[in-house]
């Protein structure tokens, strides 16, 4: 079955820094690989996705990359704020199976 | 309001008894989820369910149980024979057409064995 595994499972920056994290994932069949914010005490959103036909892609301050050789993609957070804070979780799918797995998290915080 | 419910959002169970977490969604989404949140370990998938009237085990089925007769409405059992039941529960949906789209989620079900 599909496995991805997520590190760092912790990161601290100071604000204005770069964060990268990084995921890689097992089952090359996987086509679909979001990433998910989950401040504390709150559910897990959507910030950002990536499809297997594209090897990047940006949304403001985020961006995501994809390579599919290596089966790892990367979530970027540039000039960080402290709203930034929180849990990112990466996850992978495989077409047409609708099974979503989950990375075992990130706990970013970020230092005024 | 559309969106994704959970309820009751904490539970307390005794040791040996069975209970039932509720998840509603009215977003018409085929696709829903039961996920399994501990610290450190991230979200585990227990079951998953692509369409109404059937549903897959995820990677830590046992000790857990769910249905699928209504597209609005997947509940979770957790049963007796799941021996360490506290967690954080967190139920999601997706459209499900074939092309993955984005889960949602419900604000999750703190259940707690006493």
């Amino acid at each position: 079955g599909e496995n991805v595994e997520q590190h760092p499972s912790t990161l601290s920056v100071q604000e204005g820094d770069s964060a990268v994290i990084k995921c890689t994932y097992s089952d090359s069949a996987s086509n679909y690989f979001p990433w998910y914010k989950q401040e504390l005490g709150k559910r897990p959103q959507l910030i950002i996705d990536i499809r297997s036909n594209v090897g990047e892609k940006k949304d403001q301050r985020i961006a995501v990359t994809l390579n599919k050789t290596a089966k790892h993609f990367s979530l970027h957070i540039t000039e960080t704020q402290p709203e930034d804070s929180a849990v990112y979780f990466c996850a992978a799918s495989i077409r047409g199976f609708q099974k979503l797995v989950f990375g075992t998290g990130t706990r970013l915080l970020v230092s005024p | 309001d559309g969106g994704i419910t959970q309820s009751p959002k904490y539970l307390f169970r005794k040791e040996g008894q069975n209970v039932t977490l509720s998840c509603e969604q009215n977003l018409n989404h085929d696709a829903m989820y039961w996920y399994r949140q501990d610290p450190g370990q991230g979200l585990r998938l227990i079951y998953y369910s692509q369409i109404v009237n059937d549903f897959q085990k995820g990677d830590i089925a046992e000790g857990y149980s769910v249905s699928r007769e209504k597209k609005e409405s997947f509940p979770l059992t957790v049963t007796s024979a799941q021996k360490n039941p506290t967690a954080f529960y967190l139920c999601a949906s997706s459209r499900g057409t074939g092309q993955n789209t984005e889960a949602f989620f419900g604000q999750g079900t703190r259940l707690t064995v006493v």
